[in-house]
């Protein structure tokens, strides 16, 4: 089984791109989470959201519960965004988050 | 600064051999978490604990055990019994309930030989 689909699995932009990674899961959640891990291994949280919309920095993470999906978008990319970028969501009222397998994002300059 | 530390970085044991690698937070959360990260596929959780001297078998605990005697700690030991325990191994912890989400520790990848 899994809950948590994410697409592209891979993608490559060049520099300055706008940058679009989908998730979407097929029950009921209660918060969805963003993450990126880097080459090292790494992971460190981006947002959290159970509605709505989250802006940080050239981040911006959307959520339409309805349809159970959510968007991470990357504006004026950079080598430096170049990481997987992981989605993962928490079934009701559980401490336990569902994993997605991940996006590869690398941005050439 | 609040986080969680995972030692070592990297683990280098031969076949047949039990290892216990290391999780620590002082972030004062209660949930601590155990997954494995295999190449192409998304974290799949060991061991769960929501509360000291509790935990909860994941999907693929076979081959693992955990130990939870202090909130701070919550060591994993992959037993010989593991039939391919070379992978990268995240230690994660959490407040109870949402809105919280996971704190990740840097994780110890596992070769074993």
């Amino acid at each position: 089984k899994n809950e948590v689909e994410q697409s592209p699995q891979n993608l490559t932009a060049q520099e300055g791109e706008f940058i679009t990674i989908n998730c979407s899961y097929s029950v009921g959640i209660s918060a969805l989470h963003w993450l990126q891990q880097h080459p090292g291994g790494g992971i460190v949280s981006l947002f959290m959201l159970s509605s709505g919309k989250k802006k940080h920095g050239r981040l911006i993470a959307t959520i339409n519960i309805q349809e159970k999906h959510s968007s991470l978008h990357i504006t004026a990319s950079h080598p430096r965004d170049s990481a997987v970028y992981i989605c993962a969501v928490r079934l009701g009222t559980g401490n336990q988050f569902y994993f997605g397998t991940g996006t590869s994002l690398t941005v050439i300059p | 600064d609040g986080g969680i530390t995972q030692s070592p970085k990297y683990l280098f044991r031969k076949e047949g051999q039990n290892v216990t690698l290391s999780c620590e937070q002082n972030l004062n959360h209660d949930a601590m978490y155990w997954y494995r990260q295999d190449p192409g596929q998304g974290l799949r959780l060991i061991y769960y604990s929501q509360i000291v001297n509790d935990f909860q078998k994941g999907d693929i605990a076979e081959g693992y055990s955990v130990s939870r005697e202090k909130k701070e700690s919550f060591p994993l030991t992959v037993t010989s019994a593991q039939k391919n325990p070379t992978a990268f191994y995240l230690c994660a912890s959490s407040r109870q309930g949402p809105p919280y989400g996971y704190t990740f520790g840097s994780g110890t990848r596992l070769t074993v030989v």
